[in-house]
């Protein structure tokens, strides 16, 4: 069981928005910055977001991610079958003094 | 180019251990420090742990405690991840990860390498 709480699975239709939320603790999302991973099948996990919804030189900005409190969310906009992948959310739990991910959602794009 | 570039594939029996290599270039290597996530077949990420490529600190998640070691070689900017007394249930694809910011952003990943256990 994972110590970030995912969806299992979202989807919705090309060209529309979807929103991925990740709940966590306070000494995991509430106490520190969160990150979003876009991994397409059989390859290596992408950053999409990182200090919350800064994006990274080349995610697109139909990608977005904000924070409240002890939960975050990755919004996708204008849904291309491209972005049909696993994202996951990832955060430092100070607690744990470690790493922690989420258990991943995998989106569908109808 | 900046790449990770991870060894091959390794099959291995219970008891053992691997050692993985993930060999950096294109940037300065002590300036990020090199995480190691590990995703199970048809699992989520699990990370693993951090080392500073600067001056070799180490943070270990803790349920590897005492059965995982990672090194660095400056000399030839690759990092390594050594995880003894293997189990079933470590057969999992290992990436090596640049650290972005210290925190748990990583901008840049190996390819991963496939560590499978069985007798």
């Amino acid at each position: 069981q994972s110590v970030l709480t995912q969806p299992p699975s979202v989807s919705a239709a090309p060209g529309q928005k979807v929103t991925i939320s990740c709940s966590g603790s306070s000494s995991s999302i509430g106490d520190d910055f969160v990150s979003w991973y876009q991994q397409l099948p059989g390859t290596a996990p992408k950053l999409l977001i990182y200090d919350n919804s800064r994006r990274p030189s080349g995610i697109p900005d139909r990608f977005s991610g904000s924070k409240s409190g002890t939960s975050a969310t990755l919004g996708i906009t204008g849904l291309q079958t491209g972005d049909e992948a696993d994202y996951y959310c990832g955060t430092w739990d100070s607690s744990l003094s470690a790493g922690v991910f989420g258990g991943g959602t995998k989106l569908t794009v109808l | 180019q900046v790449q990770l570039v991870q060894s091959g594939a390794e099959v291995k029996k219970p008891g053992a251990s691997v050692k993985v290599s993930c060999k950096t270039s294109g940037y300065m290597f002590i300036s990020y420090g090199i995480s190691w996530v590990r995703q199970a077949p048809g699992q989520g990420l699990e990370w693993m742990g951090w080392i500073s490529a600067y001056n070799g600190n180490t943070n270990y998640a803790q349920k590897l405690q005492g059965r995982v070691t990672m090194t660095t070689d400056t000399s030839t900017s690759t990092a390594y991840m050594e995880l003894r007394s293997l189990r079933s249930d470590d057969t999992a694809v290992y990436y090596c990860a640049r650290g972005l910011t210290g925190g748990l952003d990583f901008d840049l990943w190996g390819r991963g390498t496939l560590v499978t256990v069985s007798s």
